[in-house]
């Protein structure tokens, strides 16, 4: 399974884009990059995902690299409910369903 | 609202005891998963079911026994558990090949 590597934490102001990296040097051409965050003591949420082209939802927007070995979640306009974990995964297919191995994560602070 | 129920919220229980975590879900989705996340550690997969059958066991103790009697429903029975399995244990689903899982709000347990 391709690992991913993100920050332990990061802050951003409010009102200002909070632009999260993370490292997938190993992915394979057919895995996508799936992003979740977690705020404290809830489940995790979906945000958005990708193959290879940039994209773009209603929450946020997914930078992919031209090698695909790194991505960047951007949350244009951060808010203070944006405060959480948030998870970079790499998608493994199984049988019908999905293999979602989560890492530590990358704990953003918004700060007012 | 994620359209994934978890009961009870809460569960105490002793070493001994015999409990059930129940999960439902009202999105049709034919995949649903157990996950435990144990404090300040990554969330785990535990289990994956796909179509009713289990797809993957990640070496998790006989203790925990899932059951899928359908697609929209997904239990985890405990029995005989050790305090190291306090944890809040998520359910989530999810339609076949996409990775877009829906998760619940957890059950938060305490083993005594």
């Amino acid at each position: 399974d391709a690992k991913t590597t993100q920050p332990t934490s990061m802050d951003c102001a409010e009102g200002r884009a909070a632009n999260l990296p993370c490292n997938h040097s190993t992915i394979s051409g057919n895995e996508y990059v799936y992003w979740y965050r977690q705020i404290h003591s809830q489940g995790p949420q979906y945000i958005i995902h990708g193959l290879k082209n940039n994209e773009t939802n209603e929450m946020a927007s997914l930078i992919i690299t031209e090698d695909r070995k790194s991505s960047t979640l951007i949350l244009p306009h951060a808010t203070l409910r944006d405060t959480a974990v948030y998870y970079c995964i790499v998608r493994v297919a199984i049988q019908g369903a999905q293999k979602l191995v989560f890492g530590q994560g990358t704990r953003l602070t918004i700060n007012p | 609202e994620t359209g994934v129920t978890q009961t009870p919220r809460h569960l105490v229980m002793g070493m001994t005891n015999k409990k059930s975590l129940k999960c439902e879900q009202h999105l049709g989705h034919n995949a649903m998963y157990w996950y435990k996340q144990s404090a300040k550690k990554p969330l785990e997969l535990m289990f994956v079911y796909s179509l009713e059958e289990r797809v993957e066991n990640n070496s998790v103790p006989s203790r925990f026994s899932p059951e899928c009697p359908n697609s929209s429903h997904l239990f985890l029975h405990l029995h005989t558990l050790q305090p190291e399995d306090s944890a809040l244990y998520l359910c989530a689903s999810s339609q076949g090949a996409s990775g877009k899982l829906f998760f619940g709000s957890g059950t938060q347990l305490s083993v005594l």
